[in-house]
């Protein structure tokens, strides 16, 4: 079984529509993380979380919000989506004992807006 | 902010050997790291580097001069497998977050 898993893989919708991506992971890592990934720009941080109290903006924040409803679990919601969010998206954790900056990512998530 | 760069493409042969390079800004230096990217999957965990010399595993090694803020990813015996992007990722300050190069391309030709 997956470490790291995001739902859904692949996702298309309509300019305006909320959407919600979800992240759950079973390594029991403090910390996670959500990335963009774009052609050409490689991966961008959108948010980060080293416990469940805690979030953070990355770079690229705008127009997204988290939630860290557990450990496990860390959700990437799109408020009203737009057509420059189409990208691929990954979720990632590590762990703060390990080597910093080490990162296990997910399978990721292909958002499609029209 | 933090600025990395390596190279866009490149292009080797099976068995060869290649050197993809990277540089980086030193200030809040805390590691880098190397990940394996294959077309439309997760970007894997290939090496880590936080003092300066070259680190060997398998096949593949990653050199670090901090001094330089260089870095680079030597990948020997090529294969057919290893055609894939190759990310350059700097772990910043304490904060554990990693700034992402833009990736290199390898293609292996046979």
């Amino acid at each position: 079984d997956a470490d790291v898993t995001q739902t859904p893989r692949n996702r298309i919708t309509k300019t305006g529509k909320r959407i919600m991506l979800e992240c759950s992971q079973t390594k029991g890592h403090d910390r996670m993380y959500w990335y963009r990934q774009d052609p050409g720009l490689g991966l961008r941080l959108i948010y980060y979380s080293f416990d469940v109290k805690d979030i953070n903006k990355g770079e690229i924040s705008d127009g997204y919000s988290v939630s860290r409803q557990a450990q496990a679990k860390f959700s990437l919601s799109l408020e009203s989506a737009i057509p420059n969010q189409t990208a691929l998206y990954f979720c990632a954790t590590s762990d703060a004992s390990g080597r910093a900056g080490e990162q296990y990512f997910g399978p990721g998530t292909r958002l499609t807006v029209t | 902010g933090q600025n990395i760069d390596q190279p866009t493409e490149m292009t080797a042969t099976e068995g060869a050997i290649v050197q993809i390079n990277c540089t980086y800004q030193t200030s809040g230096f805390n590691g880098l790291f190397w990940y394996q990217q294959h077309a439309g999957e997760a970007p894997t965990f290939l090496s880590y580097n936080v003092l300066d010399g070259l680190e060997e595993k398998g096949r593949f090694s990653s050199f670090l001069s901090r001094s330089k803020g260089y870095s680079y990813l030597l990948l020997k015996e090529l294969q057919m497998k290893d055609s894939a992007s190759y990310l350059c990722a700097q772990a910043w300050d304490s904060s554990y977050k990693l700034i992402f190069g833009s990736g290199t391309r390898l293609l292996v030709r046979p």
